[in-house]
């Protein structure tokens, strides 16, 4: 069974400050993506990860993903309210070309004071 | 943009009564998933289908079961309602095949037996 693990579970941050979410899975893939997720609101796609030593930039959030090690780090760089929210990593064991089957990680709630 | 709807926003129901959660996507998407939220435990996936009549059992399928009768309408139903299907429950699309294979999330039902 492929488990998928985030951590922190909470991590509650100063503004301007950096720090990195780390996502461990068990089993071979190399197709890993993140999610945020704002108080009552649905997931949306932040980054995809198709092979190893793919890294994604945007704003603030960087991605990365090493499929020999079976993790990836969500790094985070002088931190702004703004990215308070959960964030999840998932994990695509099989592709089969038709529906991903993604495992999600528990989610880790970014809190990010001033 | 990829809309994905979910028919209530929060619904309060009784143990035994049968549930309907509706899901609706206005992208011509193939693939279709339902997965619950709980805290602690993250994203876990209760049913999928990858074309109409077609349906495939997630990780925790007891006590659900589903219907796909057009392509863009997705529903999930709990034949007699527990208390342990208390939860958030969330629903997604993704396009067929494709490197990205993305999914794209309604912004949930939370759901309550009482």
């Amino acid at each position: 069974e492929l488990k998928v693990e985030q951590n922190p579970l909470f991590l509650s941050m100063q503004e301007g400050k950096n720090y990195t979410i780390y996502c461990n899975y068990s089993t071979t893939s190399d197709r890993l993506y993140w999610y945020r997720q704002d108080p009552g609101k649905s997931l949306e796609s932040l980054f995809v990860l198709l092979s190893n030593g793919a890294v994604k930039q945007e704003g603030r959030l960087m991605a990365s993903l090493d499929t020999k090690a079976r993790l990836s780090t969500l790094h985070i760089t002088a931190a702004v309210h703004d990215l308070s929210a959960t964030y999840f990593c998932a994990v695509d064991p099989i592709y089969t070309g038709t529906a991903s089957k993604l495992t999600f990680g528990t989610g880790t709630r970014l809190q990010v004071t001033l | 943009d990829v809309k994905v709807t979910q028919s209530s926003r929060y619904l309060v129901k009784r143990t035994g009564e049968k549930v309907f959660l509706e899901c609706v996507q206005d992208m011509d998407h193939e693939n279709m998933f339902w997965y619950r939220q709980d805290p602690g435990l993250g994203l876990r996936l209760i049913y999928f289908s990858y074309d109409v009549k077609m349906k495939e059992k997630g990780d925790i399928p007891e006590g659900y079961s589903v219907s796909r009768e057009k392509k863009e309408r997705f529903s999930l139903i709990l034949e007699s309602a527990s208390t342990n299907q208390t939860s958030m429950y969330l629903c997604a699309s993704s396009p067929p095949g494709g490197l990205k294979n993305i999914q794209y999330f309604g912004a949930g039902t939370r759901l309550s037996v009482l």
